[in-house]
């Protein structure tokens, strides 16, 4: 089946360590994303791709990054997590198809900060 | 700016008939579309809406009025497993991005 792969699904790392998650996808759609969500909040944007054109949301912290380095995969790095940023991490993908933009979710990673 | 509102909480029991609003400001308005949450998972798609009426995909019906920056979600016949938080997203004209609304979240009771 076609689907949004994250990993890994929970993920601990201490105060200031670098992370890295990681998204996969198999349904060939040119825009991914990823958000953040906390605890009974709306999924936060912070940044999507079209293809290679990366946009990032104007709020979304230095702290975090992204790379595409191909159609399939994605990754977010934060660099320096602090406690604030214990969230649920949730990457999606959509067609690209002007205007209709149905959005598949990956099944997130839990991100704890120590 | 861009901003949605719905309810927080809705409760309703086991078979009833629930609506959730969604009012929207936004700019650059395309369409609205409608996610499912269940408590740990992923939002999944459930509805869109570009054009004026009611849209139906088996117990779940969605509804826009552009003119009242206005929507809501029907689901009839509501069972157990329809516990979950639902979230509107208006999808802007000139990307490709979702502005989410804060949730509502729906209690269903036996």
């Amino acid at each position: 089946d076609a689907m949004v792969i994250q990993n890994p699904r929970y993920q601990v790392t201490q105060f200031g360590k670098p992370v890295t998650l990681s998204c996969s996808q198999t349904l060939n759609h040119n825009v991914m994303y990823w958000y953040q969500q906390k605890s009974s909040q709306a999924p936060k944007l912070l940044f999507h791709y079209y293809d290679k054109d990366f946009n990032n949301e104007a709020d979304t912290p230095d702290n975090f990054q992204s790379r595409r380095p191909n159609t399939s995969f994605c990754f977010l790095d934060i660099r320096s997590p602090g406690l604030g940023d214990a969230a649920m991490y949730l990457c999606a993908t959509s067609s690209g198809e002007r205007g209709y933009n149905e959005q598949f979710f990956g099944p997130g990673t839990r991100l704890t900060v120590l | 700016g861009q901003s949605l509102e719905q309810p927080s909480e809705v409760t309703a029991v086991e078979g009833a008939i629930v609506q959730i609003n969604c009012t929207y400001q936004t700019s650059g308005f395309y369409g609205l579309s409608w996610y499912q949450q269940h408590d740990g998972g992923a939002p999944t798609f459930l509805s869109y809406n570009a054009l004026d009426g009611l849209e139906e995909t088996g117990r779940f019906s969605s509804f826009l009025s552009r003119s009242d920056s206005y929507g809501y979600l029907l689901l009839q016949e509501l069972q157990m497993k329809d516990s979950a938080s639902y979230f509107c997203a208006v999808i802007m004209d000139s990307s490709y991005k979702l502005i989410f609304g804060s949730g509502t979240r729906l209690l269903v009771r036996p």
